[in-house]
């Protein structure tokens, strides 16, 4: 079974600062995705950033990017010149690459304040 | 608008009173499943639906049901609710394909059960 870990449970970034958030994750599988959510206080899971494993050029959306370490087994994302918007909860998930159940395993998240 | 709409967005009930979540998307979309968020937890699917007639458990499935008897519809049904299953509901939809399409997530349902 996948685990997806995320080891910081709060941060805190003053706005315009670039913070980088972690996640681990634990497969055996060779081919799959990984993903980062943002939460804000909405409540509404918004796709930021999607990465396949099968790719080694790190993805990336203007202000976010990921570091892909596929023998490390780790996807951390960095938010470049941060901004109030930012502020929310972000969960890391993986997905095996699979013809069926797209199931994400999330990560417990990490609830990240920019402070203006 | 592509949309995953979920409804109530909050309910507060009692233990045992049954009661159902519904969720509806209009992209045509095969698959759909439902999560629920708990804090320390992160999101942990429930059930899952690969077509009409097609569903299947995910990690956490007892105490939950539901059906696909159309595309477009999968509520989730709590027979007997308790105060466990207190927590936020998302529905999710998606096209059929490994991670071809993203998941398109539901506003999300409140749930307390006293």
């Amino acid at each position: 079974a996948q685990t997806v870990t995320q080891s910081q449970p709060e941060m805190s970034v003053q706005e315009a600062e670039t913070v980088t958030l972690s996640c681990t994750y634990d497969t055996s599988e060779n081919n799959y995705y990984l993903f980062w959510y943002k939460q804000p206080p909405s409540r509404q899971m918004i796709l930021v950033i999607r990465q396949e494993a099968y790719k080694q050029q790190n993805a990336t959306e203007n202000r976010f990017s990921v570091n892909f370490q596929k023998a490390a087994k780790s996807f951390s994302l960095k938010i470049s010149d941060s901004q109030l918007g930012d502020t929310a909860m972000y969960f890391c998930a993986f997905m095996k690459l699979n013809f069926g159940n797209e199931k994400l395993t999330f990560g417990t998240g990490t609830r990240l304040t920019i402070i203006p | 608008e592509a949309q995953v709409t979920q409804n109530p967005r909050y309910l507060i009930t009692v233990t045992g009173k049954k009661l159902t979540v519904t969720c509806s998307q209009n992209m045509n979309h095969e698959y759909m499943s439902w999560y629920r968020q708990d804090p320390g937890l992160g999101l942990r699917q429930i059930y899952y639906s690969m077509n009409v007639e097609v569903t299947d458990k995910g990690d956490v499935p007892e105490g939950y049901k539901v059906s696909r008897k159309e595309k477009r519809n999968f509520p989730l049904i709590l027979e007997s609710p308790s105060p466990n299953q207190t927590s936020l509901y998302f529905c999710a939809s998606s096209s059929q394909g490994p991670g071809n399409e993203k998941l398109f997530f539901g506003s999300g349902t409140q749930l307390s059960v006293l």
